[in-house]
């Protein structure tokens, strides 16, 4: 399966602050995708993540607060804008892999501590 | 809406088969049924899918009724390492949509 990896790993951040979370995959994929999974919920998805083209947002999920880039076949990034203690989270990136239709994997996720 | 409903948690004795339950009696012709498992503070793990043949990995067997109403994750010889949340999920191709994550059943196996 496709190698996903995360960056950054962990982090602590400042009220007020924004943060990028870089998603590498070692392969080309078709599909990506970007999930919140906020203290003791489970997952939910914020948003496609569309090659050349502005993202597809789930409901309550914005682009002024999440935008997302996704240059090329391999890469997508997801930013937290102004982030409040409300945006502590794990931050996962999804893929669906190239050649193997409706399989899709996890990164291990980025965890963000907002204080 | 819940698509899937789950037990919230089962209790499974080392080396027994795990055999987890899942309700989607409002699945359409065209949803897979997919199951992942997250162990604490890991990303969620693939695990196996399917449309309506059973399946088999090296992982674990995933059985669909023929109704397609309610499938049985199998994990065959239950180990410490698979004390996990796993999750059911339907989707019509989790590539055009993503996955709608459930609660899931926390599955604890007792040594």
């Amino acid at each position: 399966s496709a190698v996903i990896s995360q960056k950054p790993s962990r982090d602590i951040c400042q009220r007020g602050t924004s943060l990028t979370i870089q998603c590498q995959v070692d392969s080309q994929v078709t599909m990506m995708f970007w999930y919140r999974q906020q203290p003791g919920q489970s997952l939910t998805l914020i948003a496609t993540a569309n090659q050349g083209s502005e993202a597809t947002y789930e409901s309550g999920f914005v682009i002024d607060k999440f935008p997302i880039s996704r240059p090329n076949l391999t890469f997508s990034t997801l930013t937290v804008s102004n982030m409040s203690p409300e945006d502590s989270s794990i931050y996962l990136c999804s893929v669906e892999e190239w050649g193997r239709r409706n399989t899709i994997y996890f990164g291990e996720g980025s965890w963000l501590t907002v204080v | 809406d819940a698509k899937t409903t789950q037990p919230t948690s089962m209790d499974c004795a080392e080396g027994r088969a795990a055999n987890l339950p899942c309700n989607h009696s409002t699945i359409s012709g065209n949803e897979y049924v997919y199951w992942y498992r997250q162990i604490h503070s890991q990303g969620p793990q693939y695990i196996i899918h399917g449309l309506k043949n059973n399946e088999t990995n090296e992982m674990a067997s995933l059985i669909i009724t023929e109704d397609r109403k309610s499938s049985t994750l199998i994990l065959p010889h239950a180990t410490l390492r698979d004390t996990a949340v796993y999750y059911c999920i339907v989707s019509p191709g989790g590539g055009a949509d993503g996955l709608t994550f459930g609660k899931g059943t926390h599955l604890i196996i007792q040594p």
